[in-house]
């Protein structure tokens, strides 16, 4: 079953602009993980934050999750042109379960 | 290291016909998933498997679904007999004994007409 939903469903920027995106979840949940899918490469794993942590980053991504409001972001800075993609975010319980998200549709103009 | 391999990576077929799709995962991983991604939407899991016993398969389709992974190594998906509403990717993930983190094959496109 699907119970992510993110924001917005669609992102359209300029490239060297900032993208954020938006993701909420219903239960409790070991961990949140962000995924990237493009038309050529599938989904590809980006950044894993765990239920006891707020803030993490991996080279211009910047994930932030809050427990209390069962929600997370994803930044991506300095956006350029490979950044295209879909991303959703994934919700992981017991039995290393993800339960996704619809994603969100990013563009990144030149 | 090699990634998980799927195939094939297109398949095109009439509704009713029977299809298989396969799944070699990454070396060394004893977890495998099977996900369908209908356009638009995120991946819904069908079946986890954990070396070559079932974890859950609660939202199989069993009258027309079915998996198996008899040595604990690839798998294979089929159908029988396929609807239209089956059009969709079909993603296989691995990932580790305790891992958290799923690495996935390039998918199957199906195009059931």
């Amino acid at each position: 079953s699907q119970q992510g939903e993110e924001d917005p469903q669609a992102l359209s920027i300029q490239e060297g602009e900032n993208a954020t995106m938006n993701c909420s979840y219903k239960t409790s949940i070991n961990n949140l993980q962000w995924y990237r899918q493009n038309s050529g490469r599938g989904l590809v794993h980006l950044i894993l934050i765990r239920s006891n942590e707020r803030e993490k980053h991996s080279g211009r991504l910047r994930v932030t999750l809050d427990t209390s409001k069962k929600s997370s972001s994803l930044l991506i800075t300095a956006s350029r042109a490979a950044d295209t993609a879909s991303y959703f975010c994934a919700s992981g319980e017991g039995n290393y379960q993800l339960i996704w998200g619809a994603g969100t549709k990013l563009i990144i103009k030149p | 290291e090699a990634g998980v391999a799927q195939s094939p990576r297109y398949k095109i077929i009439e509704k009713r016909q029977s299809v298989a799709f396969w799944c070699n995962p990454i070396s060394g991983h004893a977890t495998l998933y099977w996900y369908q991604q209908i356009l638009g939407q995120g991946p819904k899991l069908l079946i986890q498997f954990q070396n070559n016993g079932v974890v859950d398969d609660s939202q199989l389709p069993k009258d027309r679904f079915s998996a198996e992974r008899l040595k604990g190594v690839d798998s294979t998906l089929k159908i029988q007999p396929a609807k239209l509403e089956d059009s969709a990717v079909y993603l296989c993930a691995s990932s580790s004994s305790g891992g958290e983190t799923q690495y996935f094959g390039p998918g199957t496109r199906l195009l059931v007409l």
